[in-house]
């Protein structure tokens, strides 16, 4: 079975600072990673996405996310942040051959101005 | 296109009466998960449905909870007799066939169990 480890349940930074979201997760097969980000009251939006191929993957809002296989990572960055990024982030997995997500406790990321 | 639509996005019940939750996924979506997410916590799995078939309901609590998703309309989540700890935000998702796993997810229907 796979798990989903979010190092951080807060993380307030000021706005136009940079920031970080860490996401570790442990599965014994090939597994597809994913971030989603939950406003106030709503569902869940697919931020972005590893299934294969480059390691680095992007959003269209400025954040990225790098899949590390040997450190079973997925953290992700965005070099400067607005007060609209003010929100909940979810690290998820999939297990390739599988159906169901599994997700991170999840991470409030607060920007200050 | 439309996206994936919950309804009610709030329901209120007493401790043991029923709490029915409909999903509608985005056109073309033959396939639905339910997620239930506790205060505080993430987003847990609770089953999985194709059309017609329960796929993987390995993450629904043995009783009250059901779900079906008929050849025709919305797949529903039923909760008999509910309790205090039911009080959650129940999440629909759904994903098109022969995809490797997005799944694009509803507003979500919060049940508060008083």
């Amino acid at each position: 079975a796979q798990s989903v480890t979010q190092l951080d349940s807060q993380v307030p930074v000021f706005e136009e600072a940079p920031v970080e979201l860490r996401c570790n997760y442990s599965s014994s097969v090939s597994v597809y990673l994913f971030w989603y980000v939950q406003y106030p009251n709503q569902g869940l939006q697919l931020l972005l996405k590893y299934l294969s191929g480059s390691t680095l993957v992007e959003s269209i809002n400025g954040f990225e996310a790098e899949f590390n296989k040997s450190q079973t990572s997925f953290h992700l960055r965005k070099p400067s942040v607005h007060i609209s990024d003010t929100a909940e982030y979810f690290c998820a997995v999939k297990e390739a051959s599988g159906s169901r997500l599994t997700f991170g406790e999840g991470t409030q990321l607060t920007v200050n101005p | 296109n439309a996206g994936v639509m919950q309804n009610p996005r709030h329901l209120v019940r007493r401790r043991g009466q029923e709490a029915r939750l409909r999903c509608s996924p985005m056109k073309g979506h033959s396939h639905v998960y339910w997620y239930r997410q506790l205060p505080e916590e993430g987003l847990k799995f609770m089953v999985y449905l194709q059309k017609e078939n329960i796929i993987d309901e390995s993450g629904m609590p043995k009783e009250r909870f059901s779900a079906e998703f008929p050849k025709e309309g919305p797949s529903i989540l039923r909760i008999q007799q509910v309790v205090r700890g039911d009080s959650a935000a129940y999440f629909c998702a759904s994903s098109p066939p022969g995809t490797p796993g997005e799944q694009y997810f509803g507003p979500g229907t919060r049940l508060t169990v008083t």
